[in-house]
């Protein structure tokens, strides 16, 4: 257990509106991630961390947008929710001194309808 | 480009036998390799991995992984299959991206099958 939390941990949405997924860690982990998960497509990443105010962009970062004011919360943000979007959302964090070692949170189940 | 293949959607075992799950990878340099597993309706968890050293690597639930370089594998085994590992497995590979970062590449997911 790595101390990672997620809320909500289920959301149903209409489409347009905007979103906020948090996650939340209680160890002072520097680098924080962001993925989603679909059939067939694995685990891609959206968003990650390496600081406060320090983000970048991953492999899907359209419509999605990032906020890290604080070492324990990283906020995700859909700015207008579409029904692509409708997903599975993992926060991750990575330990460090355990060479790229990632561990996630209970995930968020989005639906956009 | 750089990628992870898990050639096996879906692995059928029957429980006391043993079980492979197979994942190959294709990255420059020297990557670090990684094992996680999925219950249904969770996070994923850490397994194993491997960054230097011998070859065979041993992890949680009795599972071990097996590196080898010439055949850019990292396949993960277990002597001795339980219902209860019944999950979706995910192999990932870090390596270094155009930035000079390194970020974890995700096999697709294979899922297994335990029967009693």
């Amino acid at each position: 257990d790595a101390g990672i939390t997620q809320s909500p941990r289920h959301k149903v949405t209409e489409t347009g509106t905007p979103v906020t997924l948090r996650c939340h860690q209680t160890e002072n982990h520097r680098y924080m991630y962001w993925y989603r998960q679909d059939p067939g497509h694995g685990l891609r990443l959206i968003h990650y961390s390496y600081g406060v105010k320090d983000t970048d962009k991953g492999e899907v970062s359209d419509g999605y947008s990032v906020s890290r004011s604080k070492t324990e919360d990283f906020l995700l943000t859909l700015e207008s929710a579409t029904s692509s979007q409708t997903s599975v959302y993992f926060c991750a964090i990575r330990k460090a001194g355990e060479g790229d070692t990632q561990y996630f949170g209970p995930g968020t189940r989005l639906t956009v309808l | 480009a750089q990628s992870v293949a898990q050639p096996e959607d879906q692995v059928n075992v029957a429980e006391g036998n043993p079980l492979t799950v197979k994942c190959t990878y294709s990255v420059s340099g020297n990557p670090y390799l990684f094992w996680y597993v999925q219950y249904p309706n969770r996070g994923l968890q850490f397994l194993l991995k491997y960054i230097t050293g011998d070859n065979l690597v041993k992890g949680s639930y009795g599972f071990e992984a097996e590196f080898n370089k010439s055949q850019t594998s990292f396949h993960l085994k277990k002597p001795s299959a339980l219902v209860s590992d019944s999950a979706l497995y995910f192999c990932a590979v870090s390596a270094f991206n155009a930035g000079n970062n390194r970020k974890l590449i995700w096999g697709l997911g294979t899922s297994l099958a335990v029967n009693p």
